[in-house]
């Protein structure tokens, strides 16, 4: 069963500071998808990355593809509290097919 | 990004009635659409996978009979919920993949599901 592992569940932090979140497997995946999800609402992609060692950087985020893509991370700088909600990191093993999602890391960043 | 709907965004119904829910790709064909169910403070679990013009694939313990699934055109899947009990009560959410060979999934917004 594929499995991905996603740390911290859940991280509270002040306006301004750094953090990372990180998601975990012992399975190999083609392309890695970050989401962030608010309340009530669909996960919205913000980041595929498909080569190992790729990094892709979103403006303060930056999104990190392990070389044996079996892990990847997504790194805020100067976190604000508009970048609060629910971060997923989701694997897939080829275009078009079904997704493998972590578990989910809940970021609130205080003002 | 391409966009998916979802119709209606939420709904109430009484136990043993059955509810739709559609989704929709409104600018890109999709010969797989994706049905997820999110309890609250947790992550998606995939519920099935919806193939246009044949039989859905059902993930393990997902009764097919109960989460009727009908992929009729490359834009629209829909999803009934059969004789709806409480415990049937949660956040549904499909997506969609653009053809030609993308990785990317988008997600629909979502229908809230309450069964009392």
């Amino acid at each position: 069963t594929q499995l991905l592992e996603q740390s911290p569940q859940f991280l509270s932090i002040q306006e301004g500071e750094n953090l990372t979140v990180y998601c975990n497997s012992s399975s190999v995946f083609s392309s890695l998808q970050w989401y962030r999800q608010e309340p009530g609402e669909g996960p919205v992609l913000l980041v595929t990355v498909v080569t190992g060692g790729e990094v892709k950087k979103l403006k303060r985020l930056t999104f990190q593809f392990g070389d044996a893509r079996k892990d990847s991370s997504l790194h805020i700088t100067a976190a604000q509290p508009g970048d609060t909600g629910l971060y997923l990191c989701a694997g897939g093993k080829a275009a078009g097919n079904k997704l493998t999602f972590g578990g989910g890391t809940r970021v609130l960043v205080k003002p | 990004g391409a966009v998916v709907s979802q119709h209606p965004s939420w709904v109430i119904c009484k136990s043993g009635t059955s509810v739709k829910i559609e989704c929709r790709s409104l600018d890109f064909q999709a010969t797989t659409m994706f049905w997820y169910r999110q309890f609250p403070k947790q992550s998606l679990m995939l519920m099935a996978t919806s193939n246009e013009g044949s039989k859905a694939t059902y993930e393990q313990g997902v009764e097919k009979d109960k989460f009727l699934i009908n992929h009729a055109s490359l834009t629209l899947s829909t999803l009934t919920v059969t004789s709806a009990h409480p415990e049937d009560s949660s956040f549904y959410i499909c997506s969609a993949s653009p053809p030609f060979e993308s990785y990317e999934q988008y997600f629909g917004p979502g229908t809230r599901l309450t069964v009392t």
